[in-house]
Order: structure tokens, then C-alpha cells, then sequence
């Protein structure tokens, strides 16, 4: 059975600063990996999915990168900016049927 | 706006009531999906369709609970007799089978309190 989980839970961190955060997953027999944002009280943004046959992938100021044999991935957000406060979800695909999220990360930028 | 689409946005109902909650996928999405969430997890998947077929359900989806989606486009999940624990937000997500990953685009969800 697939569990994934996030370090860290919570994250404060002043404007302007680079930061990475981790997922890690214990089946590697994944179909992709998904990162998105979660407002309060709101639904899920897509931010970035990784194939399995991919290694990294990059929007913006967002790089999300995968290991499968490490069953790691990690999202690193650059010169963050206090819009980028949100919780920060990963999630496994497992072969297209089903996503298997970890708990989150709760990001707070500070100006 | 052409995004995921849910209804209604928040829901109140007494212990014991039914509810349904409907989802309106991307248009030319063939893949939908339920998820449920509780304050401070993530997501749990519940079911999901392709096109008008159930294909999967998870052991979360206890025989209180239905889904569907009889034309293949927009969907319906209901719950009977409600209990205090199915309080949370259920979000549904749509995506489109193809070769770069199948992304999955979520709604903003239906908050559910039930008294």
C-alpha cells in the first residue's frame, strides 16, 4: 500500500529566501508525481507533475524534482514571496487510477 | 471558466439527513474523481470514473455512500443517513487520459458540517 509523507510539516521563512521541501513515498512503482497548492479553504492547484520516466520539472520559479529509486521528490521554490503562503501537497499517482496525497506542507512567507 | 465545477459550496444537514453533492468536470475530461479531506490531512481518494464507468473504489467509500456519473460527463455523490464523522470537504477532480501524465485539475470543493 502506497503512503506518502512531507517534511516538513510547517515551514516559516522570510521573503526572498530559496527553499526546498521533501516528499517521500514508499512504493516506487509510480505512474507520476503531482505537486499542488491548497489555499485555505480552498481547492487544489496543479503546480507541477513529474513522469516516471521523467527526472525533473521546472515552471517559473518552481522546480520539482524525482527519484523514484529513493522514492523521494522534492519542490524548490525560489526567491519566495509571501503570495507563495499555502499548505503544499505531493502526491503519488498509482499507474493513472488513483493519487495518494501526503499530509502537506504548511508554508508561510513573511515580508 | 472552464475549470471543475462543484455544488453546492458548503452544506449543513442534520445527522441521519441524505445529501448529494454534484461535480462538473472539464468538458472534454474523461476521468473524474472524489476525494474527501479532513482539516489538516490530505486528500483521501474515494472513486473514480472513466467516462460512465465506476472503476475503482476505495474502502473509505462505505455502503452509505454512492456515486455516479450516467453520462459520462458530470457526476453525482451521495451520502444517506449522515453521520457526525462524514463532516469535511469533498473535492472533485477531472483529468484527461493522454501521454503527458494525466494531470488532475480539482474544484473548489463542498464543505459538509453535519450537526
Amino acid at each position: 500500500k502506497q503512503e506518502v509523507t512531507q517534511i516538513p510539516a510547517a515551514l516559516s521563512v522570510p521573503e526572498g529566501e530559496n527553499l526546498v521541501l521533501n516528499c517521500s513515498f514508499t512504493d516506487s512503482a509510480i505512474y507520476n508525481l503531482q505537486w499542488f497548492r491548497q489555499d485555505p479553504g480552498k481547492g487544489l492547484t496543479s503546480l507541477l507533475l513529474i513522469q516516471s520516466s521523467q527526472r525533473e520539472q521546472t515552471s517559473g520559479r518552481l522546480n520539482a524534482s524525482l527519484d523514484k529509486s529513493s522514492g523521494r521528490s522534492t519542490l524548490y521554490i525560489a526567491a519566495s514571496q509571501p503570495g507563495d503562503s499555502a499548505t503544499y501537497l505531493c502526491a503519488a499517482d498509482n499507474y493513472g487510477q488513483n493519487f495518494v496525497f501526503g499530509p502537506g506542507t504548511r508554508l508561510s512567507v513573511l515580508p | 471558466d472552464t475549470g471543475v465545477s462543484q455544488d453546492p459550496r458548503h452544506k449543513i444537514t442534520k445527522r441521519g439527513q441524505n445529501v448529494t453533492f454534484r461535480c462538473d468536470p472539464i468538458s472534454e475530461h474523461n476521468r473524474l474523481y472524489w476525494y474527501r479531506q479532513t482539516l489538516g490531512q490530505g486528500p483521501e481518494f474515494l472513486t473514480y470514473f472513466q467516462n460512465e464507468a465506476q472503476l475503482e473504489k476505495s474502502r473509505l467509500l462505505s455502503d452509505r455512500f454512492s456515486a455516479e456519473r450516467p453520462k459520462g460527463s458530470f457526476s453525482t455523490l451521495e451520502i444517506q443517513r449522515t453521520e457526525q464523522g462524514d463532516s469535511a470537504m469533498y473535492l472533485c477532480a477531472s483529468s484527461l487520459t493522454s501521454g503527458d501524465g494525466d494531470t488532475q485539475y480539482f474544484g473548489p470543493g463542498t464543505r459538509l458540517t453535519v450537526l
